[in-house]
């Protein structure tokens, strides 16, 4: 299924750096998510957005900065992380935001140095 | 808010054996219910949803049904593969996000 995908799949990055996650759906969906998957912890839900509007923010620290440009589009740019944000970052996407079965991409393995 | 508990893991099992994974909710009014997998290495893939109370949800040989006299929804496969192994997480919908359990892991040997 490559109904989302995300890239690159592995990232090792230095604490000082500066990158970006991507993600991209081709469900024609409107709502789109981030996730954290950290070892030995519940899946923890980032940011939602629906029609390219940020519809929730879990108190996330103001080094991850997403972006959705389109309804197909998600980015996750990250700077000046700690080497606890090293994790499996997940995407999803759902037809819209309440009620729908979300579906997932392959998620982005980061490494923070 | 609503909340999902699953079994500790992991679960160990032989080929061909008798699955079972239990999954409890607390939540204001019947939210829908899902049982989502990770194969070793990629994202979550959504195994089976029941969106109202007795509905039964079922895909690749699982099931399971929405009970909110008990307030369970627990997985179930009759007999289990070592393509089966994996990490299998309930969750249900709270508003507009999905709120997940812990994971559990299940190993199959053969």
């Amino acid at each position: 299924e490559t109904g989302v995908t995300q890239t690159p799949r592995h990232l090792v990055m230095g604490m000082t750096n500066k990158k970006s996650l991507k993600c991209e759906q081709h469900l024609g969906h409107n709502a789109m998510y981030w996730y954290k998957q950290s070892a030995k912890k519940p899946l923890e839900l980032m940011f939602v957005y629906s029609l390219e509007e940020r519809v929730e923010n879990n108190s996330v620290p103001s080094r991850f900065s997403p972006e959705c440009p389109n309804s197909s589009h998600l980015f996750l740019h990250l700077h000046t992380l700690q080497p606890e944000d090293s994790a499996l970052y997940l995407c999803a996407s759902s037809q819209e935001v309440v009620r729908y079965e979300q579906y997932f991409g392959p998620g982005t393995r980061l490494t923070v140095t | 808010g609503n909340s999902v508990t699953q079994m500790e893991g992991p679960v160990t099992l032989s080929e061909e054996a008798f699955l079972t994974i239990n999954c409890t909710y607390t939540a204001t009014g019947y939210p829908s219910l899902f049982w989502y997998v990770q194969y070793p290495g990629e994202g979550l893939q959504l195994l089976l949803k029941a969106t109202k109370a007795d509905d039964k949800g079922s895909n690749k040989g699982f099931e399971a049904t929405y009970r909110k006299e008990t307030t369970s929804f627990h997985l179930e496969k009759g007999s289990v593969q070592v393509s089966d192994s994996a990490v299998y997480f309930c969750a249900l919908i709270d508003g507009n996000k999905l709120v997940f359990g812990a994971g559990t892991i299940l190993r199959v040997k053969s």
